[in-house]
């Protein structure tokens, strides 16, 4: 079975200042892909970054990146210069075969400026 | 750039009654997915239609049924509403059920059932 944990409920950061919010998976099927997404307090859904279980080099998305590490099943979302309207939920996920989505529990960011 | 179209954003109905609720996936997106957000909680899995057909299912109840029509949109029909079934419905998109690529979500539908 496919798991995604997030093992941080809840995160502060200083405006401009990045953050590093965590996220570990568990699959035995080879092939995936790894999403993070923004829930805003508005409720909408918004995707931010992928990275396939096959690609070598990290994901980069603007002040996104996707920290892979593959030996250790983590896909840490990383976000550069903060700013207010990142206060959000971020989901991270996976994909496997069949395509549905798998979410961890969330991390609520609250950027302080 | 065309987005998902959920309608309604906001549903508000009784116990027992029923609720109809659609999806419009972005042009040239073959597959549908829907999904559940409880208050507090990620979203889960319903089901899922490719090419029109039911492709996969999840913790969808036997009270909810959903189909996919022959211009991809698609429609989530709830019936005999419990206040349980009170939640955001997402519907999402994507150019095949490949993992490698990207789903989008619409913007949901909130359901209130009182």
């Amino acid at each position: 079975a496919q798991k995604i944990t997030q093992t941080q409920p809840g995160m502060f950061v200083q405006e401009k200042e990045a953050v590093t919010l965590d996220c570990t998976y568990d699959t035995s099927d080879p092939s995936y892909g790894l999403f993070w997404y923004k829930q805003p307090s508005s409720g909408e859904m918004i995707f931010l970054i992928y990275q396939g279980s096959y690609d070598q080099q990290n994901a980069t998305e603007g002040r996104y990146s996707l920290n892979f590490q593959k030996a250790r099943k983590s896909a840490n979302l990383v976000i550069s210069a903060s700013q207010l309207g990142d206060s959000a939920m971020y989901f991270c996920a996976m994909r496997g075969g069949g395509g549905k989505l798998i979410f961890g529990q969330g991390t609520e960011l609250s950027v302080k400026p | 750039a065309a987005g998902v179209i959920q309608s309604p954003r906001h549903l508000i109905k009784e116990k027992r009654e029923t609720a109809t609720l659609k999806c419009y996936p972005i042009p040239r997106h073959d597959t549908v997915y829907w999904y559940q957000q409880g208050p507090g909680q990620d979203p889960q899995f319903l089901i899922s239609f490719y090419e029109k057909m039911q492709s996969d299912k999840g913790s969808i109840p036997d009270r909810f049924s959903a189909q996919q029509f022959s211009d991809y949109h698609s429609e989530l029909n709830m019936s005999s509403l419990e206040l349980g079934d009170s939640a955001l419905y997402f519907c999402a998109s994507s150019l095949g059920a490949s993992q490698f690529y990207e789903q989008y979500f619409g913007p949901g539908t909130r359901l209130t059932v009182t």
